[in-house]
């Protein structure tokens, strides 16, 4: 069945260093969309990208969506105590457009 | 504007009891979802509501559990009986628009079954 997967389970990172997480597709997606949940949180919606190709930029935040449609990154330069959560990636199912999610990556800043 | 509402935030129940969870959606929003995650099996869609109707129930576990949208303000997840293994965080999510677009989650209810 159709499947996204997203890659790495956890990353460890020093405070200030990057952290990429990306999320690839069995199937070509119309749109894909990222959310974070803080520790103890929920998720929260942080962007939608639709075209092929497309970037887009938040503050230190990222979001690459493929030529092909059917993967996509995240990239945080300089990570922050703030940025610590899981980070999911979600896209319309094929078949009743309903959002099938990636496992997340989970930032874990190193102390 | 308010979010996504969700009661109790928390609940605390013995095994065989009912359990009825509430969400109020944002306003102007016309599709609502329940979700569960637990660590093992991570975020689960449970039942989409478009326009109060039920368009899909395939992620309800089994009959134990059953989801209502009286109005286009209130819904609800009822599990009857209640069983350890119903424990979880269960989010309310809506959007505005149809299933495939963003979602809006609710602070979620942490249920724990004893």
């Amino acid at each position: 069945g159709q499947q996204v997967m997203q890659i790495p389970q956890y990353q460890h990172v020093q405070e200030g260093e990057d952290f990429t997480t990306y999320c690839n597709s069995s199937t070509t997606l119309s749109n894909i969309q990222w959310y974070k949940q803080r520790p103890g949180g929920h998720p929260v919606f942080l962007i939608q990208l639709v075209k092929s190709g497309e970037v887009k930029k938040q503050k230190r935040l990222t979001f690459q969506f493929g030529e092909a449609k059917k993967n996509s990154s995240l990239h945080i330069t300089a990570t922050q105590t703030t940025d610590v959560g899981t980070y999911f990636c979600a896209g319309p199912r094929d078949s009743n457009y309903q959002l099938i999610w990636g496992a997340g990556t989970k930032l874990i800043i190193k102390p | 504007d308010a979010g996504v509402i969700q009661s109790p935030r928390h609940e605390v129940t013995e095994m065989g009891q009912e359990v009825t969870l509430r969400c109020k959606p944002i306003s102007g929003h016309n599709s609502l979802f329940w979700y569960r995650q637990t660590m093992m099996r991570g975020l689960e869609l449970l039942i989409y509501f478009n326009n109060n109707v039920p368009i899909d129930d395939s992620g309800m576990p089994e009959d134990r559990f059953s989801a209502k949208m009286p109005n286009a303000s209130f819904s609800t997840l009822k599990i009857q009986p209640s069983e350890p293994r119903d424990s979880a965080v269960y989010f309310c999510a809506s959007s505005p628009r149809a299933a495939s677009y963003e979602q809006y989650f609710g602070p979620g209810t942490r249920l724990t079954v004893t």
